[in-house]
């Protein structure tokens, strides 16, 4: 069965440091996301993409985060300048299509920390 | 802005125990409600939809309009339903989903 995959599964980077986590989606999935979880807290929202460009962004998505698919298949998030708050499980899903229950596919996650 | 609450954090059962995850929202439209499991090591996966009505390994879910709450339930807990359990529900014509803050269900053999 095919599955979302997320490199790297830990990612250890300085404060001010850029970093970018790369997700490889399902390939007939068409909605590409981002989620976050700090540790000890609630699954977030960060940004949703398709058709090349952002759909949806929540709050914490500022400045500092870019999300691209360069290539077709891989699925970027990029944080410009990290801070040590930026520290937190970072979740890529996909999916076919919205609506109808139609279900989010999530990866193993990338353990980011910022030291 | 919808909102997802789960009371508990942590609940611990017995083996062949009912259980019972609660699960309320705050919003205001039609949602689309939905539970994610994650067990040890594993990536977030969705157990069931409440659109689809059917039931995982087990499991049953009915959203409550009325109370607002899509709790979920199991007659008899087997061991290997040991994991963090989400809530989640999206908005009609929104894509993102929101989460609840997860509850960590222990069986006890």
């Amino acid at each position: 069965e095919p599955e979302v995959t997320q490199t790297p599964s830990h990612q250890v980077t300085q404060m001010g440091q850029e970093v970018i986590l790369r997700c490889v989606p399902i390939s007939n999935h068409l909605y590409f996301y981002w989620y976050r979880q700090i540790l000890g807290q609630k699954v977030e929202f960060l940004v949703s993409f398709y058709n090349n460009e952002i759909s949806e962004k929540s709050e914490i998505f500022d400045d500092q985060f870019s999300v691209e698919r360069p290539d077709g298949s891989n699925f970027t998030l990029k944080i410009r300048s990290t801070k040590l708050e930026d520290s937190a499980m970072y979740f890529c899903a996909s999916r076919r299509r919205t609506g109808g229950g139609d279900e989010q596919f999530f990866g193993p996650g990338t353990r980011l920390t910022v030291l | 802005a919808q909102r997802v609450t789960q009371p508990e954090k942590l609940l611990s059962v017995f083996k062949g125990a009912p259980v019972e995850l609660k699960c309320n929202y705050s919003y205001s439209g039609s949602p689309e409600l939905f539970w994610y499991v994650q067990y040890s090591r594993q990536r977030l996966q969705l157990l069931l939809r409440h659109i689809s009505r059917e039931s995982i390994k087990g499991f049953t879910a009915d959203l409550n309009k009325g109370e607002t709450s899509f709790h979920l339930k199991k007659p008899f807990a087997q061991e290997e339903d040991s994991a963090m359990y989400y809530c989640a529900l999206e908005e009609l014509g929104n894509e993102k989903l929101t989460f609840g803050t997860g509850t960590r269900l222990t069986i006890i053999p």
